[in-house]
């Protein structure tokens, strides 16, 4: 079975430029959540989705970050414009149901460099 | 509110010896409990969970965890480490109503050969 997809695994770009990223959930899974990974912050959940529905939204750093599911099957992280303490790695998991016991899968990330 | 606390950043063990990852729960309410691995560029990957059914957890790759709500942990063990346990290894908490995942910081296991 595919599991949870992210692209692209690798981003390099300038100080201001726009980025997305993309995530894939398992199908069937109706939770997504969207998480950063620093060295200095750990793991840190930016926001995340039910049903397509964000719902909680109160670790997004700051208005240059947006998040987006259009569908069960898609959801895009958005820097505008982006800095160089963007620099993370994004992970992207999913979760069938909302039943406390149930665990994450997540995707393999997006290694993020803003120069 | 809840939390966990690893302690050690960084664990070293000689190939075959015990391994042992601490992890320390705060939570008001009984707990969820996950132990996560992450292998260099990749994600997380579940190891084990504790949904209240027995104290002591199995999972994949040999390792294992005990609950034990009078002294608050989730320590995570395997009887032999292997060198393919090389990886960073995650505790993580969860509570009745919460939606989130809280995650510690991490334990960084290295194995000697």
């Amino acid at each position: 079975d595919a599991g949870v997809i992210q692209s692209p695994r690798h981003e390099v770009t300038e100080m201001g430029q726009e980025v997305t990223l993309r995530c894939k959930p398992i199908s069937g899974h109706n939770s997504l959540f969207w998480y950063r990974q620093t060295m200095m912050r750990g793991l840190e959940l930016l926001i995340y989705f039910n049903n397509n529905v964000p719902i909680d939204d109160s670790g997004m750093p700051e208005d240059r970050f947006s998040a987006k599911m259009p569908n069960a099957s898609f959801s895009t992280l958005k820097i505008q414009p982006s800095e160089p303490r963007d620099s993370a790695v994004y992970f992207c998991a999913s979760r069938y149901g909302q039943a406390t016991n149930i665990a994450q899968h997540f995707g393999d990330g997006t290694r993020l460099s803003i120069l | 509110a809840q939390s966990v606390t690893q302690l050690g950043s960084h664990v070293s063990v000689s190939e075959g010896a015990l391994v042992l990852l601490r992890c320390n729960y705060s939570s008001s309410v009984p707990p969820y409990l996950f132990w996560y691995v992450q292998y260099p560029n990749q994600g997380l990957q579940l190891l084990l969970k504790y949904t209240s059914a027995a104290t002591l957890v199995k999972g994949i790759n040999g390792f294992e965890a005990e609950f034990k709500k009078s002294e608050t942990s989730f320590h995570l063990t395997k009887p032999s480490a292997h060198m393919s346990d090389a990886a960073e290894y995650f505790c993580a908490v969860r509570t009745p109503g919460n939606e989130k995942l809280t995650f510690g910081t991490g334990t960084r296991l290295t194995i000697i050969p």
